[in-house]
């Protein structure tokens, strides 16, 4: 079955200080695996996109790493910033002609000054 | 450029009655697709257009259909609404030509509450 997991459901950080959020999945045949950022009361918006063949990427303080093999990224935000509050979201494609998209439920990310 | 847009932002209906939400996706963008946002569910894919035509399309009832009009802009329908039709109602669109790495631009969602 295609899913996306994520950890931590929720994430409290001091400002300043860095964070990684997991996501695991098991999308097959595997396309590429986005992160997404959401704020309250917004829509999502992009922060990285990488294909099976990309290993990092990186967007200002954000940089998501991709290991195929094990089906496992991340998100690592560096020198949190209290605008960096949000809900960090992991979307698994795949490469039917369809590319269907697998969401993950997100990681809620809190940071306090 | 503009960024997607959804209208109306709020919606409070209840139980029986049917609704309608506009999305207005960023020019020259073709693609519109719908998801709906709960707490515990996250985001779920509802349907898919492109070019007025549904080209994919989520595991919900019937009740849920939607549409895109020649300009892109895209309605969704969501007729006898019940409780559990309560969400944040999400469209996306996307460029085409960049394939399967094609990112999605959000709109801010339209908040709906069934009572």
């Amino acid at each position: 079955k295609n899913q996306v997991e994520q950890s931590p459901q929720s994430l409290i950080i001091l400002e300043g200080k860095n964070c990684t959020l997991q996501c695991n999945y098991t999308v097959s045949p595997f396309s590429n695996l986005r992160w997404y950022k959401q704020d309250t009361g917004r829509g999502p918006v992009s922060l990285t996109i990488m294909t099976f063949s990309e290993n990092t990427k990186s967007n200002g303080r954000y940089t998501a790493t991709l290991d195929a093999d094990t089906k496992q990224s991340s998100l690592h935000i560096t020198a949190s910033q209290l605008s960096d509050s949000a809900s960090y979201i992991c979307v698994a494609s795949d490469q039917t002609g369809a590319n269907n998209l697998f969401f993950g439920t997100g990681t809620r990310l809190t940071v306090i000054p | 450029k503009a960024g997607v847009t959804q209208t109306p932002r709020y919606l409070i209906k209840t139980r029986g009655q049917q609704v309608t939400l506009s999305c207005s996706p960023i020019s020259g963008h073709r693609s519109v697709s719908w998801y709906q946002q709960t707490p515990g569910q996250g985001l779920q894919f509802l349907f898919e257009y492109f070019s007025e035509t549904q080209r994919n399309k989520g595991n919900f009832p019937g009740r849920f259909s939607g549409r895109q009009f020649s300009n892109s802009r895209s309605e969704m329908n969501v007729s006898t609404l019940e409780l559990g039709d309560s969400a944040l109602y999400l469209c996306a669109s996307s460029q085409p030509g960049t394939g399967s790495k094609s990112p999605l631009h959000f709109g801010n969602g339209t908040r709906l509450t069934v009572t």
